[in-house]
């Protein structure tokens, strides 16, 4: 596609309700990231992928969190039993190059999650 | 602790008006420096991206700089639009890890009025 696209847009959920928050990279990126961004704040790493492989989880705040990508395309986010600080937006960003700090990350719209 | 920092936390300008933004970074060791433009409602855009041997980078009205001595970076937006109303992200890359992970600053808010 022509960028980065995510679905949901928003997100409502009930406290304890699990949630998946897709995203599509941009075709043929090799790198793709997750973020969380509370309001107010700069968004906060929480996972990584090279392809199909999850080369960095160490930002995934519970193990209620859960990052997949199996075919190396296509990403899923999910948050089980949500709580109410899970609340912000989650921003899934692809790149063309290996390496997580390399030179061009394409950010997604978001997905605003709101936790009642 | 690796930290980005920026100031001011929000401001408010008129239309046609020069601003700059500031940036400092604990971030160690350094890869690159990156600012971004995110809209309300919207993912952050790339607007420069900076080496540690680059000094200042342009993209139209946006001009960066970087002082990789004293760890600090600005942006200056030129000649301001109302379209130049967003928050403005400062956001440094390690490469002490393989991986080289990205540290965001919280984000000035821009307004521009008109």
């Amino acid at each position: 596609g022509a960028g980065v696209s995510q679905s949901p847009r928003y997100k409502v959920a009930k406290r304890g309700q699990d949630v998946a928050l897709r995203c599509d990279p941009i075709s043929g990126h090799v790198s793709l990231f997750w973020y969380q961004q509370a309001l107010g704040q700069g968004p906060e790493f929480l996972t990584y992928f090279q392809n199909e492989a999850q080369l960095d989880k160490s930002g995934l705040p519970s193990d209620r969190f859960f990052a997949e990508r199996p075919e190396g395309s296509v990403s899923t986010l999910k948050i089980q039993r949500t709580q109410q600080e899970d609340s912000a937006v989650y921003l899934c960003a692809s790149s063309s190059l290996r390496l997580a700090g390399g030179r061009e990350q394409f950010f997604g719209p978001g997905t605003r999650l709101t936790v009642l | 602790k690796n930290q980005v920092e920026q100031s001011p936390q929000s401001l408010i300008i008129l239309e046609g008006k020069n601003c700059t933004l500031q940036c400092n970074y604990t971030v160690s060791p350094f890869s690159n420096l990156r600012w971004y433009k995110q809209d309300t409602g919207r993912g952050p855009v790339s607007l420069t991206i900076m080496t540690f041997s680059e000094n200042t980078k342009s993209n139209g009205r946006y001009t960066a700089t970087l002082d990789a001595d004293t760890k600090q970076s600005s942006l200056h937006i030129t000649a301001s639009q109302l379209s130049d109303s967003a928050s403005y992200i400062c956001v440094v890359s390690d490469r002490g890890s393989t991986l080289g992970r990205l540290y965001f600053g919280r984000g000035t808010q821009l307004t521009v009025w008109p």
